[in-house]
């Protein structure tokens, strides 16, 4: 139980595009679904919480017009990474928090961003 | 502000030792924390964690860690190790206040060698 998906795995794209993760919880409801963004050989930063149906909470320094957040329901929250730069390019990680009292986070597999 | 610090970013262990990966925490209360591993280009798994319970907590595949609020420690520990125990392991905390955010330390790669 408690599995995270993440769609696609990895992208290319040009740099000027917008490009757009989703991250799933595929057995349970996720009431607070997190961001991660993650640079080759580093730790993970928390980009910003997502709670289903309000808007999301961004950490100091991460631009909200930037990457874009939606959480419209209790399965799926999506990234849109706008007009994307290639240091935009990182590894992102979602998870997912099935119980709001619950402390675990359950994470997905990740997405690979390469701008080109 | 909470804090997690990770000695050792590579550990290098023979197969069938002893590995022992350090996390020291830094809170003003007392936190949750939490073991996790990653494999290659993979997200996060959770070995174990800790929330208040016994002081000892044991994870998956052999891993167990150990809360020490004198040391404000919480060390990872596996009494023999396997080759497929080589990943990145991540030392987390988080409040206890209902946003529950994750702050990790910088990582630590293990090798495990033949």
């Amino acid at each position: 139980g408690a599995v995270v998906s993440q769609h696609p795995s990895r992208v290319i794209c040009k740099s000027g595009t917008s490009v757009k993760i989703e991250c799933r919880s595929l057995d349970f409801q996720a009431t607070t679904m997190f961001w991660y963004r993650q640079f080759p050989k580093q730790s993970l930063m928390l980009m910003a919480t997502s709670n289903e149906g309000s808007k999301a909470t961004y950490e100091q320094g991460v631009e909200k017009d930037k990457f874009l957040i939606n959480h419209a329901s209790l399965t799926l929250s999506t990234l849109t990474v706008t007009s994307a730069h290639p240091e935009d390019s990182s590894f992102y990680i979602c998870s997912a928090s099935h119980d709001p009292s619950s402390e675990t986070q359950y994470f997905g597999p990740g997405t690979r961003l390469l701008v080109l | 502000a909470q804090s997690v610090t990770q000695l050792g970013s590579h550990v290098s262990v023979s197969e069938g030792a002893l590995v022992l990966l350090r996390c020291n925490y830094s809170s003003s209360v007392p936190p949750y924390l939490f073991w996790y591993v990653q494999y290659p280009n993979q997200g996060l798994q959770l070995l174990l964690k800790y929330t208040s319970a016994a002081t000892l907590v044991k994870g998956i595949n052999g891993f167990e860690a150990e809360f020490k609020k004198s040391e404000t420690s919480f060390h990872l520990t596996k009494p023999s190790a396997h080759m497929s125990d080589a990943a990145e392991y991540f030392c987390a905390v988080s409040g206890r206040d209902s946003s529950y955010k994750l702050i990790f330390g910088s990582g630590t790669r293990l090798l495990v060698r033949p």
